[in-house]
C-alpha cells in the first residue's frame, strides 16, 4: 500500500539534546512537507521540499533542521535550539506544490 | 488577521443532525479548496477536494464553495458518532507551493 511513514510514534527526549524524526513516502511524490500541531493552534508549516536536494523553510523554522536527499525521505531534526519542542509532529507529501497532501500517522514529541 | 478563518469549536451536536462547518478566507485568489478530517492522534485524511465555486456532494458529505463570498463548508448528513473529529479546511492558488489551513474545528456527534 502507498503511504507515508512516520516513527516513531512517540519519542522521549530530555532537554538540550536533538532528536530526528523520520519520514518516509513509497507515493513518487515530488513536494514533501513537516508541520507541527499544539492543541488550539492548528497546523504549522515548518519545511517543505519540492525537490530532492532542494528544501525551503516555513512559518516556524527556528529550532528545526531538514535533509532531502532522496525523493522518498524527509527526516526533519528538532535542535536544542527550539525552545519549546514538545508537540506533535506531521509529515505530509504531494504530487506537487500546492496538490492535496497526504498525511502520515505523526510522531508524538515530549522533551522534559 | 488571519488568511483563514475557522471557528474552533468546539461544536456536539446529535446523532443524525445535519452539521455545517465553515471558514472564512481573505485572498479571493484561491482557487483550491480542501476538507481534511483528523481523528484523535491521527494524520489528517483528505475528505473532500475542489476547484472554485460551487458544490460537491461525495456521500453523505458535500463541500460548498462561494468565492463571491470567499466563504466555504462543509456539509455532513445523517451525523454519525464516527464522525467525531477535528475538521480542517486548506486552500490554495494555482502554481503555489504551500496549502493554507484554518485552525479546525473539533466535532462531537453524541448517539
Amino acid at each position: 500500500d502507498g503511504g507515508i511513514t512516520q516513527s516513531p510514534k512517540y519519542l522521549f527526549r530530555k532537554e538540550g539534546q536533538n532528536v530526528t524524526l523520520s519520514c518516509e513516502q513509497n507515493l513518487n511524490h515530488d513536494a514533501m512537507y513537516w508541520y507541527r500541531q499544539d492543541p488550539g493552534q492548528g497546523l504549522r508549516l515548518i519545511y517543505y521540499s519540492q525537490i530532492v536536494n532542494d528544501f525551503q523553510k516555513g512559518d516556524i523554522a527556528e529550532g528545526y533542521s531538514v535533509s532531502r536527499e532522496k525523493k522518498e525521505s524527509f527526516p526533519l531534526t528538532v535542535t536544542s535550539a527550539q525552545k519549546n519542542p514538545t508537540a506533535f509532529y506531521l509529515c505530509a507529501s504531494a504530487e506537487r506544490g500546492g496538490s492535496p497532501l497526504h498525511f502520515g500517522n505523526g510522531t508524538r514529541l515530549t522533551v522534559t | 488577521q488571519k488568511e483563514v478563518e475557522q471557528d474552533p469549536g468546539p461544536l456536539s451536536v446529535p446523532e443524525g443532525a445535519i452539521v455545517s462547518l465553515n471558514c472564512t478566507y481573505s485572498n479571493s485568489a484561491f482557487q483550491y479548496f480542501m476538507w481534511y478530517r483528523q481523528y484523535s492522534r491521527k494524520g489528517p485524511e483528505l475528505l473532500m477536494y475542489t476547484y472554485s465555486s460551487g458544490n460537491k456532494e461525495d456521500g453523505r458529505f458535500t463541500a460548498q464553495v462561494d468565492k463571491s463570498s470567499k466563504y466555504i463548508s462543509l456539509f455532513i448528513r445523517d451525523s454519525q458518532p464516527s464522525d467525531s473529529a477535528t475538521y480542517l479546511c486548506a486552500m490554495t492558488l494555482q502554481g503555489a507551493q504551500k496549502l493554507v489551513f484554518g485552525q479546525g474545528t473539533r466535532l462531537t456527534i453524541n448517539p
